[in-house]
C-alpha cells in the first residue's frame, strides 16, 4: 500500500460544482502539502499544514480551501470549480524540517468542464 | 519571493553524462532539492544540498554554490529509464518552491 494515498485519482466535473480531494498518509509525518501541477509551470503550492491546528496559504490559494481532519488526513476543496482549475493535484508529506524531502501521493487528475 | 530557472529540455544518448542547471533567486534559502518525475507518475526525491559542494548518490550527483545561487544535477552513465522530468526546488522558510522542470530525453 502507498504511504501517501489520494482519492479520487481521476475526476471530471462541471463548472460550479464543489469538489473535495482527499489525502491520507501512513508515514506519521506532521507536515502535509497540496500542490498543483500544470504543463510548463511545475508544481505550485496551494496550502500546507504543519499540524492539525496549523493551516497556511501557499502561492495560489485563491479558489481553494483545506481541512486537516487529523494528523494523517488533509483534504483540498474547490468550493465552486472553474475550468482553469483543471490540473493534476499532488498531496505530499514531510518529516523533519531540514531534509528538503517530500513524499508525494500518486496525484489526482481533475478536469472541470 | 522565490524564482527558479532551469532549461526546459535536454537531450542525450545512452551512456552519456548530462548536467541540468538551476539558478534561483530567493529571499530566504535553506537548501536545494532535486526531484525526478516520470510521465504519469509522482515526483520522487533525488537529493538535497544545504551546503556548498557536491553530493554523490550512485549515478546521480548534485552540486550547490550558495554564493552564485546556482546548482546542478549531474547524471552519469545515462540509461533509457532516466528519461523523465527533473525539478529543482528551493527550501525556504517553511516550504519548498519548485522550478518549472527540465525534460530529459535519452535516446539509444
Amino acid at each position: 500500500d502507498a504511504d501517501v494515498t489520494q482519492t479520487p485519482r481521476n475526476r471530471i466535473t462541471k463548472t460550479g460544482k464543489r469538489i473535495m480531494l482527499e489525502c491520507s498518509q501512513t508515514k506519521g509525518h506532521d507536515r502535509m502539502y497540496w500542490y498543483r501541477q500544470d504543463p510548463g509551470l511545475g508544481l505550485r503550492l496551494i496550502y500546507y499544514s504543519f499540524d492539525v491546528k496549523d493551516i497556511n496559504k501557499g502561492e495560489i490559494s485563491d479558489g481553494y480551501s483545506v481541512s486537516r481532519q487529523a494528523q494523517a488526513k488533509f483534504s483540498l476543496s474547490l468550493e465552486s470549480a472553474i475550468p482553469n482549475q483543471t490540473a493534476l493535484y499532488f498531496c505530499a508529506t514531510s518529516g523533519a524540517a531540514g531534509t528538503g524531502e517530500l513524499f508525494f501521493g500518486e496525484g489526482s487528475r481533475l478536469t472541470v468542464l | 519571493g522565490q524564482s527558479l530557472e532551469q532549461p526546459s529540455e535536454v537531450t542525450a544518448v545512452e551512456g552519456a553524462i548530462v548536467q541540468i542547471n538551476c539558478t534561483y533567486q530567493t529571499s530566504g534559502f535553506y537548501g536545494l532539492s532535486w526531484y525526478q518525475q516520470h510521465d504519469g507518475g509522482a515526483p520522487t526525491f533525488l537529493s538535497y544540498n544545504a551546503l556548498d559542494g557536491l553530493e554523490e548518490t550512485g549515478r546521480f550527483s548534485s552540486f550547490l554554490s550558495r554564493s552564485d545561487s546556482y546548482g546542478y544535477l549531474l547524471l552519469q552513465e545515462l540509461q533509457m529509464k532516466d528519461s523523465a522530468s527533473y525539478f529543482c526546488a528551493v527550501r525556504g522558510f517553511q516550504k519548498l518552491v519548485f522550478g518549472t522542470g527540465t525534460r530529459l530525453l535519452v535516446s539509444p
